[in-house]
C-alpha cells in the first residue's frame, strides 16, 4: 500500500507570508495526525482528525495555524502569517484505528526567513 | 506533567557490539509505548508497540522490553545499516496523541 505522502518536501518562505502543507494519508485510515519538530526539540503533537472532525487540537500553538480535512481524505495545514519560530519539520501520520502503530510521512521542512 | 526521557543522546558502536537504549517515562496512565526508527530526511518508521510491564517484542536484531518505569531497546550484533535515530513515544490515558522523547542517535561503525 502507498504510504503517507506529504508535500512539498521543502518550503522556504518569508516572514509574514502564508504557507499550506498537504498530507495524503494511507487510504482507508480515518485517523490523521499532525506533528512538528522545531530545531533541537522533540517531535510534538499538533492535532488529530477522525475522518473530517477535529478530535484533539490541543497542540496547535496559536491561531495562525489552521488545519482542515475536507471529506475525511487529505488534510492541509496552513500557517498564516508565518513567523520565524514556525521553522521546523512538519510530520503527518495516519492510522487505521486509534492506538495502533502510526505511519508517518517523510515530513515537510519549513524554513521561514 | 507527562514526560519521556531517552538516553544516551548519542551512541557509537562497533559493528557486532551489542548495547541497549533507554526510554524512561513518567506518565499518568500508559496506554502504549512506541519505538520508532528515523533516518535522515525521513519520517519516523514504526518498530514496536508495548502495552504492559513484562512485555517483550523482537524484530531482527532489535528487542524491546517494558517495565513500569522504562523501556529498553536492545540491539544485538548491530550492523552499519542499523545507524539511525531511535525514538520512543508514549500514548497516555484517553488521548491518542503520542508524546515523544528526544531520541538516541546511533552510529554503528564497520
Amino acid at each position: 500500500e502507498a504510504g503517507v505522502t506529504q508535500f512539498p518536501s521543502h518550503s522556504v518562505i518569508e516572514k509574514g507570508q502564508t504557507v499550506t502543507l498537504r498530507c495524503d494519508p494511507i487510504s482507508g485510515h480515518d485517523n490523521l495526525y499532525w506533528y512538528r519538530r522545531v530545531m533541537g526539540k522533540e517531535i510534538k503533537f499538533l492535532l488529530h482528525f477522525v475522518k473530517e472532525s477535529k478530535q484533539d487540537e490541543s497542540g496547535m500553538p496559536n491561531n495562525r495555524f489552521l488545519a482542515e480535512r475536507t471529506g475525511g481524505t487529505y488534510s492541509t495545514l496552513k500557517v498564516q502569517p508565518a513567523e520565524l519560530e514556525d521553522s521546523g519539520v512538519y510530520f503527518c501520520a495516519s492510522s487505521h484505528g486509534t492506538g495502533y502503530g502510526y505511519t508517518f510521512g517523510s515530513g515537510t521542512r519549513l524554513t521561514v526567513v | 506533567e507527562d514526560q519521556v526521557t531517552q538516553s544516551p543522546e548519542a551512541l557509537r558502536l562497533q559493528e557486532g557490539e551489542s548495547s541497549s537504549l533507554n526510554c524512561s517515562y513518567t506518565v499518568s496512565g500508559l496506554r502504549g509505548l512506541f519505538w520508532y526508527r528515523q533516518d535522515p530526511g525521513k519520517g519516523p518508521e514504526f518498530l514496536f508497540t508495548l502495552y504492559s510491564a513484562g512485555e517483550e517484542k523482537e524484530k531482527e536484531r532489535l528487542k524491546a522490553t517494558l517495565t513500569k518505569k522504562e523501556s529498553f531497546l536492545h540491539i544485538t550484533a548491530p550492523k552499519p545499516e542499523d545507524s539511525a535515530t531511535y525514538l520512543c513515544a508514549v500514548r497516555v490515558d484517553s488521548s491518542y496523541k503520542l508524546i515523544f522523547g528526544s531520541g538516541t542517535r546511533l552510529l554503528v561503525r564497520p
